[in-house]
């Protein structure tokens, strides 16, 4: 069971290249979302999707886009980088059993922006 | 808006030392709230959830509670290790789904 799989680990871009961070989970969640964690600022929600379609913005969404057309995955799409984007960006997804709503989270995607 | 706030920023403890880390949050209309192991350069790591309607939750050497009313919750590590240092930080779930962060608590457990 891999859980929370985010692809790359690393990446460097020059600004105004466009690029997708991938997020891909096998646990049939119907939660998931996109954070940044910045020094000083912690973890900010940039989008989340309740499911297959459905899409909403966060905290921090401005530069990003995000679609989710299955369940499994939910890139995020930076559409013209910018120095201030460079951060550590983490995705989640979790289950909804009520009020039981645990949080499973991917190993992170370190971009820096240039 | 909900707010999560985390004290102390930094600790530092000698090993065997029993801990505390606070959390608190200013709106009590939560689902549940989590708390999550960072380690340098890492993802996070599930520790502990606690549902709204529970008062504390308890794994192996870290029992959390919660306490919905004053807008607290605290992570009580017994017996501290070196392996122990790392992050912590505490979420709220405010509706089921996104989170909530707090800035984290930085641990460091010397030998």
């Amino acid at each position: 069971n891999a859980g929370v799989t985010q692809t790359p680990k690393f990446q460097v871009l020059k600004t105004g290249q466009s690029m997708t961070l991938q997020c891909a989970q096998d646990m049939n969640h119907e939660y998931m979302s996109w954070y940044r964690q910045d020094p000083g600022m912690g973890l900010r929600l940039i989008h989340y999707s309740v499911g297959a379609g459905i899409t909403d913005q966060g905290e921090v969404p401005n530069g990003y886009n995000v679609s989710r057309s299955t369940t499994e995955d939910f890139p995020l799409r930076l559409l013209s980088a910018a120095p201030s984007q460079t951060s550590v960006y983490f995705c989640a997804s979790s289950y909804s059993r009520g009020l039981l709503t645990e949080a499973f989270f991917g190993q992170g995607t370190r971009l820096t922006v240039v | 808006k909900q707010e999560v706030t985390q004290i102390p920023a930094a600790l530092s403890v000698p090993e065997g030392e029993n801990l505390v880390l606070n959390c608190s949050f200013t709106d009590s209309a939560i689902y549940n709230l989590q708390w999550f192991r960072q380690d340098p350069g890492k993802g996070l790591t599930s520790l502990l959830l606690i549902q709204s309607s529970q008062r504390e939750q308890t794994s192996g050497r870290l029992n959390a509670s919660l306490d919905k009313s004053s807008g607290r919750s605290t992570l009580y590590i017994a017996a501290s290790q070196p392996g122990d240092s790392a992050t912590y930080l505490c979420a709220s779930n405010q509706a089921g789904t996104a989170l909530i962060f707090g800035k984290g608590t930085t641990l460091s457990v010397s030998s």
